[in-house]
């Protein structure tokens, strides 16, 4: 059973513009909330992270919302730059549990 | 952020050899995790270690062995490789903080490919 679902494979975004990325769980005891980014033969770096006791955080151009009533977050990206070609992933953990991972989400910028 | 380092990155071997898989991180975080993840796929965690002396098998089966020796440490071994164990291998560590919320930082990965 997938506890951690982004169910968009690819988004295509013009350079410049907003990109969203989403993620959605199940399971209402996580309580943390990270996204990574992953280029081909790399390992994920972090992103950016969010607490359940809250609904925003921002990182430069990088800001996560969590809805925990929709059991959804999602990422922004503003404003899109050629380097953000990348797949993203959303990761979500229970107190003191191990993190569970989607499937990745792949970013193409278009200049 | 943790200096987290993985040797080899790239590794192709025929069927049958033994393999190690080095990890290591200077940060001095206590916990540390493989993943293994195929394209497309999301990460699965196939081992972890919460301290010296302490390893745990993850949520993916593997028939991969680890060990942790030393707190900066956590190899991963394969007795005998197949092309069933050809993926993307990914050593993760971060720091125990007592109340969750624990960012996992990763090394490079190592590609493996068995023929």
């Amino acid at each position: 059973d997938q506890q951690v679902k982004q169910n968009s494979p690819s988004l295509s975004v013009q350079e410049g513009r907003i990109s969203i990325l989403n993620c959605d769980y199940t399971n209402s005891m996580f309580d943390y909330f990270l996204w990574y980014k992953k280029y081909p033969a790399e390992g994920p770096t972090f992103l950016i992270s969010i607490s359940s006791i809250k609904d925003k955080n921002e990182d430069g151009r990088f800001t996560v919302f969590l809805n925990k009533s929709a059991k959804h977050l999602s990422l922004h990206i503003v404003p899109s730059q050629p380097g953000d070609s990348a797949v993203y992933f959303c990761a979500a953990a229970a107190y003191t549990q191990k993190l569970v991972f989607g499937q990745g989400t792949r970013l193409t910028i278009n200049p | 952020e943790a200096d987290i380092y993985q040797t080899p990155r790239y590794l192709v071997i025929g069927t049958g050899k033994k393999i190690t898989l080095e990890c290591s991180q200077t940060m001095g975080h206590d916990k540390m995790y493989w993943y293994q993840q195929d394209p497309g796929m999301e990460l699965h965690l196939i081992h972890y270690s919460y301290g010296v002396n302490s390893t745990e098998k993850g949520d993916l089966s593997s028939e991969s062995t680890v060990s942790r020796i030393r707190t900066e440490h956590f190899p991963l071994t394969l007795e005998s490789a197949r092309p069933s164990h050809t993926s993307q291998y990914l050593c993760a560590s971060s720091e125990s903080r007592g109340v969750g919320q624990e960012t996992q930082y990763f090394g490079p990965g190592t590609r493996l490919l068995v023929l």
